[in-house]
């Protein structure tokens, strides 16, 4: 069984510019996340997807950000424009059962 | 909010028994989980308590007590491949979400 993926792995990209993030779920998976961590802190929840709904949107940090997912399968997460202080690492999650989740290998966003 | 706190590293040696305990301040409680990463990979689920005691997964066990808002990792039998990042994780009420704790950077050594 095939994990969840993230592309791209690595992303370096200049403040005022436009990123995509992409994430694969496990199949089968209703439940998506996206996390990010921050040099040096914690992971932090962003955003849970139940299918192609946003059950909880309570961790997007602001408007420029802004995540989809479109027929409950694959996610994608925007960031525009971004900021020096978007950078980091975004981890995107999924799940069945609702507390394993199952962690994809991040995409390390630098904004320069 | 949701708060948790851990120690930021631990050093034990190979074949030795390590503890990493996890205090929390949360309202809603409904679970405790256990994440390890290593090197800034994918963090990878170890383990869930959502009642009180223990719970045993071969060489990793996992420990709540709701009423003192506390857990620990213990991971047994040490091996080096254990060197990595430790993060507990609290489900609250109403959710999935994880909030995450700081993380304890484990190193084992020989």
């Amino acid at each position: 069984e095939a994990g969840v993926t993230q592309f791209p792995s690595h992303s370096v990209i200049e403040k005022g510019q436009t990123v995509t993030l992409r994430c694969d779920p496990i199949s089968g998976h209703d439940n998506l996340y996206w996390y990010r961590r921050v040099m040096g802190k914690e992971i932090k929840f962003l955003l849970h997807f139940v299918k192609e709904s946003k059950q909880d949107e309570s961790g997007m940090p602001n408007n420029r950000f802004l995540a989809e997912r479109t027929g409950g399968t694959y996610s994608t997460l925007k960031v525009q424009p971004a900021e020096l202080e978007d950078s980091g690492v975004y981890f995107c999650a999924s799940s069945q059962a609702q507390y394993e989740q199952y962690f994809g290998p991040g995409t390390r966003l630098t904004v320069t | 909010g949701q708060s948790l706190e851990q120690p930021s590293e631990v050093t034990a040696v190979e074949g030795a028994i390590v503890q990493i305990n996890c205090t929390y301040q949360t309202s809603g409680f409904y679970g405790l989980s256990w994440y390890q990463q290593h090197d800034g990979g994918a963090p990878t689920f170890l383990s869930y308590n959502g009642l009180d005691g223990l719970e045993e997964t071969g060489r990793f066990s996992s420990f709540l007590s709701r009423s003192d808002s506390y857990g620990y990792l213990l991971l047994q039998e040490l091996q080096m491949k254990d060197s990595a990042s430790y993060f507990c994780a609290v489900r609250a009420r109403g959710g999935n979400k994880l909030t995450f704790g700081t993380g304890t950077q484990l190193k084992v050594e020989l």
